[in-house]
């Protein structure tokens, strides 16, 4: 079974604020590693997929790192807003053929 | 053009019943995915599917069933459904398994009584 968490369970923030959370997992036998945003009643949206040790991407206000040595990836949101608002899930394959495991997700809620 | 698609939207039936989820993307995508959304709102992958290669979740039941009819289309049958099945079903898609973007199906949400 393959551990993949995420922290914090929720955050509440301000609008303006800048807010980031954390994924954890197995940093044996790395193989890709997916962010995905989820509101309510949708269906998750893909937001970067990292493969290689250092790996940062952007997407707008949103951008993440990889550091597949020690297990973890950051997800960083600059200057929230309420349209930010859902859950944050991270999702961890170990080498080729293995299953996509999803960690719990980080609930986002921005306060205007 | 919806990407991923599902149907029906809702399904609420009966125990022991047989009932099938019908998942078709029009992406141009070699593996498409069933995952099971559990009561922890744990998304739970089942299956994958990419070129006639069936990846099984050993976790679950032989109840459920992934049918690929073509490369656009994997449905997922459910036999004697039992009260515990009900969930929300996603279906995605990607190009290559794994290591690129999913898209995923707006869910089907499956109520057993």
């Amino acid at each position: 079974i393959l551990n993949v968490e995420q922290s914090p369970q929720s955050l509440h923030v301000q609008e303006g604020d800048s807010t980031n959370f954390t994924c954890s997992f197995p940093s044996s036998n790395f193989y890709a590693l997916h962010w995905y945003r989820w509101e309510t009643a949708k269906s998750p949206e893909a937001l970067f997929v990292m493969t290689l040790n250092g790996d940062e991407k952007k997407k707008g206000r949103i951008s993440a790192t990889l550091n597949t040595k020690e297990g973890y990836s950051y997800l960083y949101i600059k200057g929230s807003q309420p349209e930010d608002s859902a859950t944050y899930l991270c999702a961890f394959s170990s080498n080729a053929g293995n299953m996509l495991t999803f960690g719990g997700g980080t609930r986002l809620m921005v306060k205007p | 053009d919806t990407a991923v698609s599902q149907t029906p939207k809702y399904l609420v039936t009966q125990m022991g019943n047989d009932k099938s989820i019908k998942c078709e993307q029009n992406l141009g995508h070699d593996t498409m995915y069933w995952y099971k959304q559990d009561s922890k709102k744990f998304l739970k992958i089942m299956f994958s599917y990419n070129n006639k290669e069936l990846i099984i979740n050993e976790t679950v039941p032989n109840r459920f069933s992934p049918k690929s009819p073509d490369k656009a289309h994997l449905n997922l049958h459910i036999n004697s459904l039992e009260l515990g099945d009900s969930a929300v079903y996603f279906c995605a898609s990607s190009q290559e398994i794994y290591v690129e973007t999913q898209y995923f199906g707006p869910g089907t949400r499956l109520l057993v009584l």
